[in-house]
This record gives C-alpha cells, structure tokens and sequence, in this order.
C-alpha cells in the first residue's frame, strides 16, 4: 500500500535557523507531490506541489522543495524560519487513483 | 486557491444522536469529494470518498452505516455522522476535487464533540 512518511515529528528552532523536513514516499508510479501546512486553529493550506518538470520547485512565504525520484523524497526547506512559520507541516502524496495520502505530520515551533 | 466552506464550524452533541456536516465548493464544480477525519496532534486520514452521483467508497476501517456520505449536487456534499459516540469526536474535514490531478484543496473543518 501506497505510505508517506515525515521522519521528524516535533521540530524546535532558533528564528533565522535554517529547516530542512523530510518526506519520503513509498509508490513506485507517477505521483503529485504536496506540502500543505496548518497554522495553529486554521485550516489546510497549500505551500508548493510538484506534478512535473523543474524538481526544485519553490512556494509561498520562502519555502522549496525538492523532488529526488531516486530517493522517493520530496524534502521541505527554509533557509531562514520566523516565528510566524510555527504551524503544523504535511507532506502528501497523489497516486492516480487520485486519492491523497497525508504523512504524518511534522509540528514546527520556532523561538523568537 | 479554490473556495470550500463547511458547516457548521462547531457542533457539539449528545451521544446517539446524528449530526449532519455540509461542504460546499463555491467557485468550481467538485466532481469528487473525499472526507478526512483528523484526531488531535494527528495527521489527515481519508474517511471516504465520493462521486458526483454515486455511492461513496469507504477506507478500511471506517462504518459506512455510520458514516452517511450523500454527494448529490456537484456544489454540496454532506457527511452524517450517526447515533455518535464519544469516540467520534474528531475534526471532520471536506476536499473538493474537480479535474484529475488538480490541486486538492480543503474546507475549513467541522470539530465534533460528543458527549
């Protein structure tokens, strides 16, 4: 079965510190690839998404990702975290039965 | 991104009474919805999901006697939570979807208290 998984669960960071959250997928056909994040009592909201070309796709509010096909990954960056960036992060796979599968979830806090 | 409200917000209740959820896509035709069911400090997990039309499919794992899935206008779609138990108490959240491999977006959420 189709799974993704968030290897870091609770992440606590310095403002200015760089992020870096690891996503990782387990399909071996072509997928869509999302991040979503959640701030504290707000609904779901998009990030990036890869669906095809450049890997290297870039979001709102300063974040990137990279998709590496070889490793299944799909990794979230931020060179420099605020303190506003404190929210909960979902990484989420699309397969083509079109249904979307949720990681784990990884809970950023970020200390003035 | 695309326009979803979810009603109510907040609903508390008793238990064995049903509360019915609606989710509406305002600016686009959801030719499917999927239902999620997000406990706290957990992750999304799709409850169901259902086309324009037809019957809802259901995840393993989740009662499709208790959970009432009616997606009968490509606008609105509701959820029924029936005779609901403590252990329902979740936060229930719609995603429209229109064309294959579009974006998915999410409603806002409905928190449920049973009592």
């Amino acid at each position: 079965a189709q799974s993704v998984s968030q290897h870091n669960h609770h992440v606590i960071l310095s403002e200015a510190a760089s992020l870096e959250l690891g996503c990782n997928y387990s399909y071996g056909g072509t997928v869509n690839l999302f991040w979503y994040v959640q701030y504290p009592g707000q609904h779901l909201q998009l990030l990036l998404k890869y669906f095809s070309g450049d890997p290297l796709v870039k979001g709102i509010k300063g974040f990137e990702a990279e998709f590496i096909k070889s490793k299944f990954s799909f990794n979230l960056r931020k060179p420099s975290v605020q303190w506003s960036d404190t929210a909960e992060y979902f990484c989420a796979v699309k397969v083509v039965t079109d249904k979307l599968i949720f990681g784990t979830g990884t809970r950023l806090q970020v200390f003035p | 991104g695309a326009v979803v409200s979810q009603h109510p917000s907040r609903v508390i209740c008793k238990s064995g009474t049903s509360v019915k959820i609606e989710c509406r896509s305002l600016d686009f035709q959801a030719t499917t919805m999927f239902w999620y069911r997000q406990f706290p400090k957990q992750s999304l997990m799709l409850m169901a999901t259902s086309n324009e039309g037809s019957k809802a499919t259901y995840e393993q794992g989740v009662e499709k006697d208790k959970f009432l899935i009616n997606h009968a206008s490509l606008t609105l779609s509701t959820l029924t939570v029936t005779s609901a138990h403590p252990e329902d108490s979740s936060f229930y959240i719609c995603s429209p979807s229109g064309l294959a491999g579009e974006t998915q977006y999410f409603g806002p959420g409905t928190r449920l208290l049973v009592l």
